[in-house]
């Protein structure tokens, strides 16, 4: 069973880059068959899909955000990860990775982690 | 860009009760809807992918149907734990969610 898990500062002044890692075990990020995503619920609202990554390193980010987000990934350590720069209070959210199944744009997230809290403070 | 519309934005039914959401996208996305589960304080679940294919081990009061581009989440029999918001997705769009609770 694949098992996704978020890690990072709880806490990112404004202006700053937000910085999460997303470890997965129990499968590889390495295969060809999925890919990585990160998606964020601000407090009491919807969820938002931010982008994905693939094994080779390909991205796609949803073009509301594209211009901040930058996601990488580092299969020696079946890690992926998500910097988004220059943070505004908007950007406090539950930060949500998870593996993608399917071939976009026909997809779904069939795996997530357990979230990750992330507060905005001046 | 694919628009989804969901509805209702909440919703409260007795236990034993039929419960039913919509999504409605903007184009023809096929069969390519999927819907979530996701309780308080949780990280959402996948339910339902394309249309109407349970995934592994979610009970059979949970499902799913299409028609155009109209998409029917259903749950025959609702009961207590199922008290959740409940999301359709489309590719990176997500709707708007429903609330559901139990009268």
């Amino acid at each position: 069973q694949v098992q996704l898990q978020e890690s990072g500062p709880g806490l990112v002044k404004t202006s700053e880059t937000l910085s999460l890692t997303c470890t997965v075990s129990g499968g590889s990020v390495n295969s060809g068959t999925y890919y990585w995503s990160w998606i964020r619920q601000p407090p009491g609202k919807g969820l938002e899909w931010i982008g994905y990554i693939y094994y080779s390193g390909s991205t796609n980010y949803n073009r509301s955000l594209k211009s901040r987000v930058t996601m990488s990934i580092d299969t020696s350590r079946n890690k992926f990860s998500l910097r988004l720069s220059s943070v505004t209070a908007a950007d406090a959210a539950m930060y949500y990775c998870a593996r993608i199944s399917g071939w976009w744009p026909n997809i779904y997230f069939d795996f997530w982690g357990q979230g990750a809290r992330v507060t905005v403070s001046s | 860009d694919i628009q989804m519309t969901q509805s209702p934005s909440s919703l409260s039914a007795s236990v034993g009760d039929r419960v039913t959401i919509t999504c409605q996208a903007s184009q023809d996305i096929y069969n390519h809807l999927n819907w979530y589960q996701q309780k308080p304080g949780k990280a959402p679940k996948l339910l339902i992918y394309e249309t109407s294919i349970l995934e592994t081990g979610v009970p059979s009061r949970f499902s799913g149907s299409a028609s155009g581009t109209d998409f029917t989440f259903t749950i025959t029999s609702l009961q207590p734990e199922d008290v959740a918001t409940y999301y359709c997705q489309q590719s990176g769009t997500f709707g708007q969610g429903t609330r559901l609770e139990i009268k």
